[in-house]
């Protein structure tokens, strides 16, 4: 296994609310990159975190949103949810600086149903 | 034009042959080329990376043209544990994202 945890498992949500996934990085990796992964698809990047600021983003809107905090867990904030949300998220781990292409270690993921 | 590009297949093969498939990129300044493995509703592990001169996991076999922009992966012998998605993965130089192509699914059958 690759040390990388991520909670919930699985979520249920409606339209127009809220949701927060969290992920727990593997020991000693600083970076932290959150990807969305639709039925059939390839896990498309969302935003990245290095250091507690984020360090590069996709072509999501603002309404996704994260946090990393001190000790390099994250968050994922996901607000206004729409159908097109349903979908696996995974987080990544690595040990890093911007721009860097150190190896990312996958998280299970949360898979995400809005209803 | 998506940035990567694979054929979803299916491939079905037999138990014992020898499965081959492709993905192409669109960026020619890619830089680091990745095949990853994903077990269905789990999360992707990385399988191999993919060097220039090519090169050789046991059974694996991954190659990369980058005059045709296309990377490649061979699977010999195949066992019923290699079905899955494959799927490929480029970066970009300084760039912090992994971009991924839709997968490739193989199914391996006894």
């Amino acid at each position: 296994e690759t040390g990388v945890t991520q909670s919930p498992t699985h979520l249920i949500k409606t339209r127009g609310q809220q949701v927060t996934l969290r992920c727990s990085s593997q020991s000693g990796h600083n970076t932290v990159s959150w990807y969305q992964q639709a039925l059939g698809q390839g896990p498309q990047f969302i935003f990245q975190y290095y250091r507690e600021e984020e360090n590069g983003r996709g072509n999501f809107p603002p309404r996704f949103s994260g946090l990393q905090f001190p000790n390099y867990s994250s968050e994922l904030n996901v607000n206004a949810l729409e159908l097109d949300d349903s979908a696996l998220y995974l987080c990544a781990s690595s040990l890093d600086g911007p721009g860097g292409q150190e190896t990312q270690y996958f998280g299970p993921g949360t898979r995400l149903l809005v209803l | 034009r998506k940035e990567v590009e694979q054929d979803p297949g299916p491939f079905n093969v037999p138990e014992g042959a020898t499965v081959a498939f492709n993905c192409t990129y669109s960026n020619s300044a890619s830089q680091s080329f990745f095949w990853y493995r994903q077990d269905c509703r789990k999360e992707p592990k990385l399988l191999m990376s993919v060097y220039s001169s090519g090169n050789e996991d046991g059974r694996f076999t991954a190659q990369l043209n980058r005059a045709s922009q296309y990377i490649s992966l061979l699977i010999r012998d195949s066992k019923l544990s290699d079905s899955a998605t494959y799927l490929c993965v480029v970066t970009s130089p300084n760039d912090y994202k992994l971009s991924f192509g839709a997968g490739t699914t193989v199914t391996v059958r006894a």
